[in-house]
């Protein structure tokens, strides 16, 4: 079955402590996207990867890292959260970018105490 | 970063009433998307446009390509209780060639 899979799907952690959110994709789409989604704001592209080894900023990429050495693969990596990380996580993949189906993965909810 | 206007923030409606949502942006976009957000999944494409004028429908579904390629408008016809979630209306082919999401819409149906 075609899909975006994400782990973990809810995480609760503390301050300061490095964590990484997987996501993984089984159609061998070039375009990965993480977004974050918050209540009134819709959904926010934090990185975006066009292709292996070439990863861009979004609009909100402060205090978040991506790594693209796969293509099936695209971790997010917080490497000191903070509470305002709080959110819930969406990584996306497409055929290209720009495409207009992006697929969705099911997210992951991040609490920062 | 660009933004889309979604209205209303939320609905609270009957069964088998038609729903009205839209979205507007101070930028051109070359595409319209329309997406919908289960509770507790990812937003899934529910129509696409990519003609300044242009009507489509998907089922229950129609959606409609603003002629000044600014807005957007959604209509969902006599609503049903799976009708329930997030609408995201998104616009794609811009000055940045991303997508970018509105703020959504949630919809509510009572049975």
């Amino acid at each position: 079955e075609a899909q975006v899979t994400q782990n973990p799907r809810y995480l609760i952690t503390v301050t300061g402590k490095k964590l990484t959110v997987t996501c993984s994709q089984n159609m061998n789409h070039e375009y990965m996207s993480w977004y974050r989604q918050d209540p009134g704001l819709g959904l926010r592209q934090i990185y975006y990867s066009m292709n292996v080894e070439v990863t861009d900023k979004g609009d909100v990429p402060e205090g978040y890292k991506v790594s693209r050495k796969e293509k099936r693969n695209f971790p997010l990596i917080l490497e000191s959260p903070s509470p305002n990380q709080t959110s819930l996580y969406f990584c996306a993949s497409s055929p290209l970018a720009g495409s207009d189906t992006q697929y969705f993965g099911p997210g992951t909810r991040l609490t920062v105490l | 970063g660009q933004q889309l206007n979604q209205s209303p923030q939320s609905m609270f409606i009957q069964e088998g009433e038609d729903v009205s949502m839209n979205c507007t942006s101070s930028s051109i976009f070359n595409t319209w998307l329309w997406y919908k957000q289960d509770p507790g999944e990812g937003p899934v494409l529910l129509i696409a446009l990519y003609k300044a004028g242009e009507l489509t429908s998907n089922g229950r579904l129609t959606a409609q390509f603003g002629i000044t390629r600014k807005d957007s408008f959604l209509n969902i016809s006599a609503s049903i209780p799976s009708d329930v979630g997030i609408y995201f209306c998104v616009g794609g082919g811009g000055a940045t060639n991303k997508l970018i999401f509105g703020t959504g819409t949630l919809l509510a149906v009572q049975p």
